[in-house]
């Protein structure tokens, strides 16, 4: 299973763009990166996923290297409700698994 | 859309008893649910991949007699735990998908054991 790697935590002023890195240099060729975010005592919630091409929706941005082996998520003004874990996850084609890494916990200031 | 549900939100149980917990896709049809654990200020595990009709397909180091799973529709996955102990305490999270679709997740099940 390819692996990710993230900073373990990082934070930001409130209003203000958040770019959280991921790392995913064993990813192959069909494998989709997925970004779900954790708050405290509830289960992942869906943020953003892509293949190859950079992807933007309501909550985020996803911007993919041209190589793959890295990507970054976006958030264009941080609020206090996006204080979470974000996880970066790469899901196995064949199977759909998800492995989860150890995310990044995202502090925002007020 | 896409919502699932998980029932209880939290149990309580005695050392030696079974739990079981139940994983609900509400408005879409999951040909695949999995099963996951977490502990205090660690990430998700992965417990097991759970296909409808089918045995489930568990993680190694994950003992398949002690966590029973058992996807019996498209909409519903049930974890049971087997004569839990302390150390089975902790939060446990299921998730729906469909082939080629993203998985959902439940909002958790904490579970403990005294």
């Amino acid at each position: 299973d390819a692996k990710t790697t993230q900073p373990n935590s990082m934070e930001s002023n409130e209003e203000e763009p958040v770019h959280l890195p991921c790392n995913h240099s064993t990813i192959s060729g069909t494998d989709y990166i997925h970004w779900y975010r954790q708050l405290p005592s509830q289960g992942p919630e869906y943020v953003i996923h892509g293949l190859t091409s950079n992807v933007n929706n309501r909550m985020a941005s996803l911007a993919i290297a041209e190589d793959r082996k890295s990507s970054t998520l976006i958030l264009h003004r941080a609020t206090l409700r996006d204080a979470a874990v974000y996880y970066c996850i790469l899901r196995d084609p064949g199977t759909y698994k998800y492995i989860f890494g150890t995310g990044t916990r995202l502090k925002v200031l007020a | 859309g896409a919502v699932v549900s998980q029932h209880p939100s939290w149990v309580i149980c005695k050392s030696g008893t079974s739990v079981k917990i139940e994983c609900r896709s509400l408005d879409f049809q999951a040909t695949t649910m999995f099963w996951y654990r977490q502990f205090p200020k660690q990430s998700l595990m992965l417990m097991a991949t759970s296909n409808e009709g089918s045995k489930a397909t568990y993680e190694q180091g994950v003992e398949k007699d002690k966590f029973l799973i058992n996807h019996a529709s498209l909409t519903l996955s049930t974890l049971t735990v087997t004569s839990a102990h302390p150390e089975d305490s902790s939060f446990y999270i299921c998730s729906a998908g469909r082939q080629g679709y993203e998985q959902y997740f439940g909002p958790g099940t904490r579970l403990t054991v005294t």
